[in-house]
């Protein structure tokens, strides 16, 4: 299994509070992902990284911000929590771009956020 | 259009019986991959196999074996004799290679349960 941990793994906020979730790494992979998951809608990218300090927007990043200072750690920010970002967020994590599989991601276990 | 199309929302089989979960993907790319992921009650997304456009044998790994069709653009995944434990939301995916990373399309999942 990929070394992947998401922290926290729960966590019950209230609208208009900043909140971070962090994923964090042991494979050295260069790419890292946030996804959220809702019914309905699958899974859906926010943002993404292609290496420290490179960061772009996905399909659904509105209302997120991003950072990687160092390969392990990919942080996501609800600058101004709300209910709509009630979801569960996984990261993801891949070693290239194509090729031997290097492109397959490998999931955190996911985090619950609950914002009311 | 959806990029990853699983038909199927929900199936629910008895203990041993086999079991198809459809896959249909389109894209213009050439070269891309098609993956299969399973989402167990626990909520992991667990990755289950990896195939690139070029390879269109299929395989089989114990009871799981995946059917690649480019001709339909289906990527099919059948269980035989199917078990309690296979209970779970299987994902389909498909990953086009893009200037700086692996974009990936994921379907809505098909929940599968496995009554004894």
């Amino acid at each position: 299994d990929a070394g992947i941990t998401q922290s926290p793994r729960h966590k019950v906020t209230e609208t208009g509070t900043p909140v971070t979730l962090r994923c964090h790494q042991t494979e050295n992979h260069r790419y890292m992902y946030w996804y959220r998951q809702d019914p309905g809608h699958g899974l859906r990218l926010i943002h993404y990284s292609y290496g420290v300090k490179d960061t772009d927007k996905g399909e659904v990043s509105d209302g997120y911000s991003v950072s990687r200072s160092k390969t392990e750690d990919f942080l996501l920010t609800l600058e101004s929590a709300t209910s709509s970002q009630t979801s569960v967020y996984f990261c993801a994590i891949s070693d290239g771009l194509a090729g031997e599989g290097t492109e397959t991601q490998y999931f955190g276990p996911g985090t619950r956020l609950l914002v009311l | 259009a959806q990029k990853v199309t699983q038909a199927q929302t929900e199936i629910s089989v008895v203990e041993k019986e086999d079991v198809t979960l459809d896959c249909v993907y389109e894209t213009r790319d050439t070269t891309y991959y098609l993956f299969w992921y399973k989402q167990p009650p626990s909520g992991e997304l667990v990755f289950l196999i990896r195939r690139n456009s070029f390879d269109e044998q299929n395989e089989i790994s114990g009871r799981y074996s995946w059917n690649f069709q480019k001709s339909t653009s289906s990527f099919n995944f059948t269980i035989t004799a199917s078990q309690v434990v296979d209970s779970a939301v299987y994902f389909c995916a498909l990953s086009e290679e893009r200037y700086n990373f692996n974009k990936f399309y994921f379907g809505s999942g098909t929940k599968l349960n496995v009554k004894p």
